[in-house]
């Protein structure tokens, strides 16, 4: 069975640009949530959708936006970049309403690059 | 909201010596602690997880320990190997409905020598 997807993999943008990045999540799973990973940390929780709705969203700006579509993949658009939203971004999939139920499934990520 | 700290940052150790991450917790509400293993170039992925209900979760040569009155918990790897060597994340949230997703540690580089 295919796990989560992602893409692009690579991406580089300029500063002011904006960027969308996709998600397929595993069959079966309704849930589809983002995370941001900075070199060096912890992912961080941007967005989590459930059945096209959005659950719940982390402490990023409206730059950042997100949706689900009915067949629940996702989009995360970010606008206006900026050199610090370079980082590795993570989709991750569950058949949970909430994110902090259980178990993740992660993707193995966009990582964007802004210059 | 939530705030996770994670110690060490690197972790050093002979193969087939036992390895210890700490991770303690801020928000007294969070009820669910996984753990996630991430090898290079991957996502994170999940290797235990323990709920606020329970104080200690074995798996073959992994467990976990929760101590909610202090707000910290624990993983330990016994008989460590080459193939557990990868950046270990902790992570709490609150598993009743919650809309703030996974609050995750910095993660600790643990680095199995042969």
């Amino acid at each position: 069975d295919a796990g989560v997807t992602q893409s692009p993999t690579h991406l580089i943008k300029t500063r002011g640009q904006h960027v969308t990045l996709r998600c397929s999540p595993i069959s079966g799973h309704k849930s589809v949530s983002w995370y941001q990973q900075v070199l060096g940390q912890g992912p961080q929780f941007i967005f989590q959708y459930y059945e096209k709705e959005e659950r719940g969203r982390g402490n990023f700006p409206d730059r950042f936006s997100a949706r689900q579509f009915p067949n629940y993949s996702s989009e995360l658009n970010v606008n206006a970049l900026l050199l610090g939203d370079s980082a590795l971004y993570l989709c991750a999939s569950s058949p949970y309403g909430y994110s902090g139920t259980g178990e993740l499934f992660f993707g193995e990520g966009s990582r964007l690059t802004v210059l | 909201g939530e705030n996770v700290e994670q110690h060490p940052s690197t972790l050093s150790v002979q193969e087939g010596d036992s390895a210890v991450i700490k991770c303690t917790y801020s928000d007294s509400a969070s009820n669910y602690f996984p753990w996630y293993k991430q090898e290079l170039g991957k996502g994170p992925q999940l290797i235990i997880d323990i709920r606020s209900n329970v104080g200690e979760k074995k798996d073959q040569r992994i467990a976990v320990t929760l101590n909610k009155t202090a707000k910290h918990f624990s993983l330990h790897i016994t008989e460590t190997q080459p193939e557990d060597s990868a950046v270990y994340f902790c992570a709490a949230s609150y598993s009743g409905g919650g809309a703030d997703g996974l609050t995750f540690g910095k993660g600790t580089h643990l680095i199995i020598q042969p």
